[in-house]
């Protein structure tokens, strides 16, 4: 199946510091990847949709200037938590799609990034 | 809309069977099943795509209803290996785009020896 990696696998860092998590599909080009966040025991509640070449969509409710992302390339998109805060600290997971019917298309996650923040 | 899991919690002994159910209130364009491991990230299962469509293995499989409302993931014969959280995602039902899914809540499968 398509890999998908994410860097770091986990981050400690103070309130009010950036953070960046990388995603790269690594044996496949994915135009689109998506950005969850989880948190103890609860869903993965979508946050937005990164499109390569163009602008993220975000889900209602995430803030555009708090969570950037940047989809530069057709194997990596980053995701950049500006001025964390303690409520940011959750697990972060990206996936990539596969296109397999056209429209709908499986999506491989990458392995989450465990966020603290102090 | 988030689609709802039933049942919350499974707990089966080795060799045991389980359904898991994924309801949504408006028609669907897809069904996606992971499973997830505690700490980790989920793992594609299958997608589910036609009203009707059944598809899977002999340990594992999944439905899809006609009205495409519906789906369940079957496991048969359970190992101990089963065990940990599944979660339908959606695809479209009103309000989400194609390309997006919407997990379902969760349902934690304990399988013990």
């Amino acid at each position: 199946g398509a890999v998908v990696s994410q860097h770091p696998s986990w981050v400690i860092c103070k309130s009010g510091t950036s953070v960046k998590i990388e995603c790269r599909s690594l044996d496949f080009q994915a135009t689109t990847m998506f950005w969850y966040r989880q948190f103890p025991k609860q869903s993965l509640m979508l946050m937005a949709t990164s499109n390569e070449g163009s602008k993220a969509t975000y889900e209602q409710g995430v803030e555009k200037d708090k969570f950037l992302i940047n989809h530069a390339s057709l194997t990596l998109s980053t995701l950049t938590v500006t001025s964390a805060h303690p409520e940011d600290s959750s697990f972060y997971i990206c996936s990539a799609e596969v296109l397999t019917s056209g429209v709908s298309g499986e999506q491989f996650f990458g392995p989450g990034t465990r966020l603290t923040v102090l | 809309q988030q689609p709802v899991q039933s049942p919350q919690a499974v707990i089966l002994r080795e060799g045991e069977d389980a359904v898991i159910n994924c309801s949504s209130s408006k028609a669907l364009y897809s069904v996606h099943w992971y499973r997830q491991k505690h700490g980790e990230a989920p793992v594609f299962l299958m997608i589910l795509l036609k009203g009707g469509e059944q598809k899977g293995h002999e340990k594992i499989s999944a439905s899809f209803n006609e009205k495409k409302q519906q789906s369940s993931l079957y496991l048969t014969a359970s190992q101990l290996s089963y065990s940990g959280t599944y979660f339908c995602g959606t695809e479209g039902g009103g309000g989400t785009s194609y390309g997006k899914l919407t997990f379902g809540q969760g349902t934690i499968l304990t399988v013990h020896p």
